[in-house]
């Protein structure tokens, strides 16, 4: 089965800076999908990516895939408390139709004032 | 909002009972998704469903089942529930044909004791 790691697993900024997080897979990527949490919370779609090279940005956040790494990066710029939470990269390591996910353990982002 | 409902959001129940844990939606999505969250594994797909009684085992299915007799309701069942199945259980929708997007429901916090 796919394993997807991410790096880091916790990370504290300060607010106003900017920070990447990273998300690596074992397997090839056929669509890599970011998602936000909170604790006690669902998950929040950001973005997916299915193609070598693309990049999308969803306010102050911008995630790129490297499909030759088999890597995805979340950047976020200019943090604000309001970007706390758990990110969560998820893959679709089969692709076809079935679109089934694999997720990694996430990245615990914290925001200081 | 992509129109997701789990019922119920919490359910305390005893070992061997057997449980049942809707979802919901409303906007005719074909695809359809259980998932778990478990602390060190992420999310774990259970079953998924990609039409009316079409549905497929996904990477954790032992001990599960599921139906979709119409096109809004998939229905999650823990035949005889176990400590180990103690979870947090995710819903999520594909949102369209040509669309791999998913969209998780606000999830359904099981104990079992």
């Amino acid at each position: 089965s796919q394993e997807l790691e991410q790096s880091p697993q916790s990370l504290i900024v300060q607010e106003g800076k900017n920070l990447t997080i990273n998300c690596t897979s074992s397997k090839t990527l056929y669509g890599l999908y970011w998602y936000k949490q909170k604790y006690g919370e669902g998950l929040i779609f950001l973005m997916m990516l299915q193609k070598g090279g693309e990049e999308k940005s969803h306010e102050k956040i911008t995630a790129k895939l490297d499909e030759k790494k088999q890597q995805s990066s979340l950047h976020i710029t200019a943090s604000q408390p309001s970007h706390a939470g758990i990110y969560l990269c998820g893959a679709d390591s089969q692709g076809g139709g079935g679109n089934k996910l694999t997720f990694g353990t996430g990245t615990q982002l914290k925001v200081e004032l | 909002d992509a129109g997701i409902t789990q019922s119920p959001r919490h359910k305390v129940t005893e070992t061997g009972t057997p449980v049942t844990l809707r979802c919901h939606q409303t906007e005719n999505h074909r695809y359809m998704y259980w998932y778990r969250q478990d602390p060190g594994h992420g999310l774990r797909l259970i079953h998924y469903s990609y039409g009316v009684k079409d549905t497929d085992k996904g990477e954790v299915s032992d001990g599960y089942s599921v139906s979709r007799s119409k096109t809004e309701d998939f229905l999650l069942t823990l035949e005889s529930a176990t400590s180990s199945q103690t979870s947090v259980y995710f819903c999520a929708i594909r949102s369209g044909t040509n669309s791999y997007e998913q969209y998780f429901g606000p999830g359904t916090r099981l104990t079992v004791t």
